[in-house]
């Protein structure tokens, strides 16, 4: 069966710091991954997208980037944070078939604060 | 804005009643998704209505779409304590080819026992 990791569960980092978050897929290949925030009480916000190994789109200009080195890891990272970059941040996966991409399927979420 | 726009913004009922919530969206979709948060946790995909497809049901969901109105419903029947989440709509929009789907805002959910 598929399973997808998000690390750290939880961090605070002060502003100006570098951030990097990871997320892992297993049982699954050529997944299509995406990195969500979700600021408190809202809805997601769709940060990236990736179809495939160095793809990646991007939904939103910000101080945020994303990397997929690998086919099933998925990384978001900053240079410099904001304290705005405050928030719950979700990876997902879904099929790369056109009968499988709508359904996500996501991580546990890491909460990061910027203080 | 949001594609996907969820009403009401919170919803209070007692164990046993049915529970409703809508989404409203503005542009043309391939389908419409129903997704459930707890609280501090990942979403758990609900159900999927396709945009040819009027209603749907799973368990004691039932799920509605009204593409004339660009509105879809989410009804929970019989409710019980274990259903307090967040509820999300999400639509995947048909110029993106589907690979860009956009969550409203959500409602959210309490149970009373």
């Amino acid at each position: 069966s598929q399973t997808i990791h998000q690390w750290p569960a939880t961090l605070v980092q002060p502003v100006g710091s570098p951030l990097s978050l990871e997320c892992t897929v297993e049982g699954t290949s050529n997944p299509n991954l995406y990195w969500y925030r979700q600021a408190a009480g809202r809805g997601l916000q769709l940060l990236f997208y990736s179809v495939g190994i160095g793809q990646i789109s991007s939904e939103v200009p910000q101080n945020l980037s994303a990397s997929r080195p690998q086919d099933r890891q998925f990384i978001l990272s900053s240079k410099k944070l904001l304290l705005s970059d405050s928030g719950f941040y979700l990876c997902a996966w879904s099929g790369s078939q056109r009968t499988t991409y709508n359904e996500q399927f996501f991580g546990p979420g890491t909460r990061l604060t910027v203080l | 804005s949001q594609q996907g726009e969820e009403d009401p913004q919170a919803l209070s009922i007692q164990e046993g009643e049915n529970a409703t919530m809508n989404c409203s969206y503005k542009t043309s979709i391939n389908n419409l998704q129903w997704y459930r948060q707890n609280s501090g946790r990942g979403l758990v995909h609900l159900i999927l209505i396709r945009s040819n497809e009027r209603e749907k049901h799973s368990g004691r969901l039932r799920v509605t779409l009204d593409t004339s109105k660009k509105s879809s419903s989410l009804l929970i029947t019989a409710s019980r304590a274990a259903d307090t989440a967040s509820y999300f709509c999400a639509t995947a929009l048909i110029n993106t080819g589907g690979f860009k789907t956009i969550f409203g805002a959500g409602t959210r959910l309490f149970v009373k026992a």
